[in-house]
């Protein structure tokens, strides 16, 4: 059974600040992940999507893949009070697996 | 409007009544996906469908949980002898076949069983 973990904060920022979002994951053949962000009462919806090894950049938003170290993760640069949220990641296959979400919390 | 529509947004429910939700999905999405939430947890699966066929269902979903997708077009979830319990957000996702594809969520049917 795939599992995916996140830490479920708060994380709590300035704004300005970059905001560093981490996934692990316990799955050594899973290739992709997804972020997906949930506002207060919202339905999650996709910002990012990575399937390699590395980084992917868009806009102020890079994910990072290390299969390795079985580690997915999500900078989210100059960081807006807009952007205080819960953030998901999640191994797609067919259905998501997701990880329980971490709130983010951008202080202005 | 096109996205993924659920109906009702809310329902209340005694414990032990039957409740059936409705989702119908982006119209040319031929896979449609349901899922939980409750408060703290990332969404949990429960069953997906492509097409009319459904091709898998959680181990942790009950027997008093039953979805259908007749035409291949709107699910239906249905709850029977509702426990506290299921009282959560069930939220309803379309998408493209493929494994990798995005799925698109609708607003959600949040049940509370009292």
């Amino acid at each position: 059974q795939k599992e995916v973990e996140q830490n479920s904060g708060p994380l709590s920022v300035p704004e300005g600040a970059i905001a560093s979002l981490n996934c692990t994951y316990s799955d050594r053949g899973s290739q992709s992940f997804f972020w997906y962000r949930q506002y207060s009462g919202k339905s999650p919806e996709l910002i990012m999507f990575i399937y390699s090894n590395g980084d992917k950049e868009d806009g102020r938003f890079t994910a990072q893949l290390n299969k390795a170290s079985q580690y997915v993760s999500l900078l989210i640069r100059d960081s807006q009070p807009s952007d205080s949220a819960t953030y998901l990641c999640a191994s797609p296959g067919g259905k998501l697996i997701f990880g329980q979400g971490t709130e983010l919390s951008v202080k202005p | 409007d096109t996205g993924v529509s659920q109906d009702p947004r809310h329902k209340i429910t005694k414990r032990g009544q039957n409740v059936t939700f409705r989702c119908d999905p982006i119209s040319e999405h031929n896979r449609l996906y349901w899922y939980r939430q409750t408060l703290g947890q990332g969404p949990e699966f429960l069953t997906y469908f492509q097409n009319e066929a459904q091709l898998e269902k959680s181990r942790l979903l009950s027997d008093r949980f039953s979805a259908e997708r007749p035409k291949g077009s709107f699910s239906t979830l249905e709850i029977q002898r509702t426990e506290q319990g299921d009282s959560a957000m069930y939220l309803c996702a379309s998408g493209r076949e493929g494994e990798f594809t995005e799925q698109f969520f609708g607003p959600g049917t949040r049940l509370t069983v009292l």
